[in-house]
């Protein structure tokens, strides 16, 4: 089993919807939660972090975490062409400073 | 000016030649890290270092070294190398006084071609 696993997708979604990213991780230890966008050939850029269970908004991106359920999820509203990307999510497991990535999950937004 | 470069940007090279990858950053960041991106497999990581004095090896550091030759440089070395390390090859740094969030910030990548 993957530590962190994302289903690859791709996600498509039409231009305006709300766009539904899951992560789901093994270790019950972890602690911190990242999302990155990485474009096609580009390096990976940050979204947002998240390490309390609940909800982070971030204008059009909040991030969701169930520590419970050992999932965490990725929201995109108004989904936008331009957010077409892979998406990484990232965890942070136990008291270690090593960052475990999924192997992302490709969203295309259709105008 | 990027906070993190990479050199080269790409590089095809010859099964056993030795090469060098380096990355610098201007972020004033004390660890850094170098993975490897190959297509459904994600970043994995090959090595960091938490100073300069600290170095470890990662879930595939085999057929990898570094050096990390002052805080803001980390270089990796691949000694003798392989079509099977053909990837895309990331750096990244992060800033240990973050604490518990220590987000990780990426260089450009440098995408490496063995034949």
């Amino acid at each position: 089993q993957k530590e962190v696993e994302q289903n690859s997708g791709p996600l498509s979604v039409p231009e305006g919807a709300i766009a539904s990213l899951n992560c789901t991780y093994s270790d019950r230890g972890s602690q911190s939660f990242f999302w990155y966008r990485q474009y096609s050939g580009k390096s990976p850029e940050l979204i947002m972090f998240i390490y309390s269970n609940g909800d982070k908004e971030d204008g059009r991106f909040t991030a969701q975490l169930n520590k419970a359920s050992q999932y965490v999820s990725l929201l995109i509203r108004d989904s936008q062409p331009s957010d077409s990307a892979t998406y990484l999510c990232a965890v942070r497991m136990d008291s270690s400073y090593k960052l475990i990535f999924g192997s992302g999950t490709r969203l295309l937004v259709r105008p | 000016d990027a906070d993190v470069t990479q050199t080269p940007r790409n590089r095809i090279t010859k099964t056993g030649k030795r090469i060098m990858l380096e990355c610098s950053q201007t972020k004033g960041h004390d660890r850094m890290y170098w993975y490897r991106q190959d297509p459904g497999l994600g970043l994995r990581l090959i090595y960091y270092s938490f100073d300069v004095k600290d170095i470890n090896k990662g879930e595939i550091s085999d057929g990898y070294s570094v050096s990390r030759q002052a805080q803001a440089k980390f270089s990796l070395s691949l000694e003798s190398a392989i079509p099977n390390q053909t990837a895309l090859y990331f750096c990244a740094t992060s800033d240990s006084r973050e604490g518990a969030t220590d987000t990780q910030y990426f260089g450009p990548g440098t995408r490496l071609t063995v034949l």
